[in-house]
């Protein structure tokens, strides 16, 4: 696609529950990363993918968040038994493999609220 | 681990003048990447400039450049011309230039308000 596509904009779940949150990159990047960006602060890294390996999951808060990214192109970030400390805007990001020096290309994420 | 730091939380221009933000990080590293988003409110990071730690000369992209000083490890936005437009959070960022794995995350800092006067 043309962008970086996240779905759905915004999710309200109840404490407890199950949610899994949906990234579609630019075709064709192999670098896609997730971000957490808590209210009044900057994006903290989760997880980075190149292809479908996870080459990089220190960011993951604990063992109830995990991402997949089964045909190295769409990736599902998966957190269960949800809490309100996880709300949060989830952003998604995608790179070409040696594009380093650029910035990568951002969807506009998910806002996960937990009421 | 790298740190990135924008101690002023919002500022105000003036539609037409110029405004700095400003930025610090710190680094072991000797070469990087140094980046600035900007996030309006429909959430999404718009590369404003970036720049490499190795190039001594300070990049500009129109109304936007930056002052580097990598002795000092501060990194600042000068925005000319302000337009109503810039209104937005801006965030400072860092990447390692080492390939792979952990070296390719950004370190975001906390962000900056701008807001722009008619």
């Amino acid at each position: 696609g043309a962008g970086v596509s996240q779905t759905p904009s915004n999710k309200v779940t109840e404490k407890g529950k199950y949610v899994e949150l949906r990234c579609d990159p630019i075709s064709g990047h192999t670098a896609l990363y997730w971000y957490r960006q808590s209210l009044g602060q900057g994006p903290e890294f989760l997880i980075y993918f190149q292809g479908t390996g996870a080459a990089d999951d220190s960011g993951l808060p604990n063992d109830r968040f995990f991402a997949v990214r089964p045909e190295g192109s769409v990736s599902t970030l998966k957190i269960q038994r949800t809490e309100r400390g996880d709300s949060a805007v989830y952003l998604c990001a995608s790179s070409s493999r040696g594009s380093q020096g650029d910035g990568y290309t951002f969807g506009s994420g998910t806002r996960l609220t937990v009421v | 681990a790298q740190t990135v730091t924008q101690s002023q939380p919002e500022m105000s221009v003036q539609e037409a003048e110029t405004v700095t933000l400003s930025c610090t990080y710190d680094t072991s590293e000797s070469d990087y990447y140094l980046f600035w988003y900007k996030q309006p409110p429909s959430r999404q990071m718009i590369l404003v400039i970036r720049q490499e730690a190795y190039k001594q000369q300070n990049a500009t992209e129109n109304r936007f450049s930056v002052n580097f000083q990598k002795a000092a490890k501060s990194f600042s936005l000068k925005i000319s011309d302000s337009q109503l437009g810039d209104a937005a959070m801006y965030f400072c960022a860092y990447r390692s230039a080492l390939g792979g794995g952990a070296n390719s995350k950004l370190t975001f800092g906390k962000g900056i308000t701008l807001s722009v006067r008619p």
